[in-house]
């Protein structure tokens, strides 16, 4: 079974402040992608990362795809209010088209 | 719609009552995925269909749970003889296919099991 293990679990910060969220794997994913979701309503699709070692930066946001394509990283430069939600990694089991969902970090950034 | 639709939003039942809970995906979108989550917490996948067959199925939690998909478009996510433990929000997602690159989520459907 593929696994996907996030860290930390709740972040609580103070806008301004840097933040990274981590997502584990013992299983090798064709791709992973960065959820957040808000309150009601569905995950929105942040960023995608395919190859190992990639970087990609949205805004004040930038996403890691580890070398063996086990593991990634989502870093938050100077936090902002609107930066709240639940940030959830999912990754694209090989050899299938089922996406496997992280645990969820659940962020909270504060005025 | 131009998004993913599910209905009812909301429903509460009584455990031991089935109940049937229907998503409609974005036109043209031959992927459809059904994920449920508890509270607070990462999503758990439940079954994917490509067109109207279902090649993975493994994540129905037992054979209370099945799902159809018709016309490669409406999917409807079953639940027969409801437990407590059955309640959280079923989220659905559609894509387009080969390969499925992004998910576009459904607002869900809160199941509440009394």
């Amino acid at each position: 079974t593929q696994l996907l293990e996030q860290s930390p679990q709740f972040l609580s910060i103070q806008e301004g402040e840097n933040l990274t969220v981590y997502c584990n794997s013992s299983s090798v994913f064709s791709s992973l992608q960065w959820y957040r979701q808000e309150p009601g309503e569905g995950p929105v699709l942040l960023v995608t990362v395919v190859t190992g070692g990639e970087v990609k930066k949205l805004k004040r946001l930038t996403f890691q795809f580890g070398d063996a394509r086990k593991d990634s990283s989502l870093h938050i430069t100077a936090a902002q209010p609107g930066d709240t939600g639940l940030y959830l990694c999912a990754g694209l089991a090989s050899g299938t088209y089922k996406y496997i969902f992280g645990t969820g970090t659940r962020l909270k950034v504060l005025a | 719609g131009a998004g993913v639709s599910q209905s009812p939003s909301n429903k509460v039942t009584e455990k031991g009552k089935d109940v049937e809970l229907r998503c409609d995906p974005i036109s043209g979108h031959t992927a459809l995925y059904w994920y449920r989550q508890r509270l607070g917490q990462g999503l758990e996948f439940l079954i994917y269909f490509q067109g109207n067959s279902a090649p993975d199925k493994s994540g129905l939690p037992s054979d209370r749970f099945s799902a159809e998909r018709t016309g490669e478009s409406v999917s409807t996510l079953t639940i027969q003889r409801t437990q407590q433990e059955d309640s959280a929000v079923y989220l659905c997602a559609s894509s387009l296919w080969d390969p499925p690159e992004k998910l576009f989520f459904g607002s869900g459907t809160q199941l509440s099991v009394l």
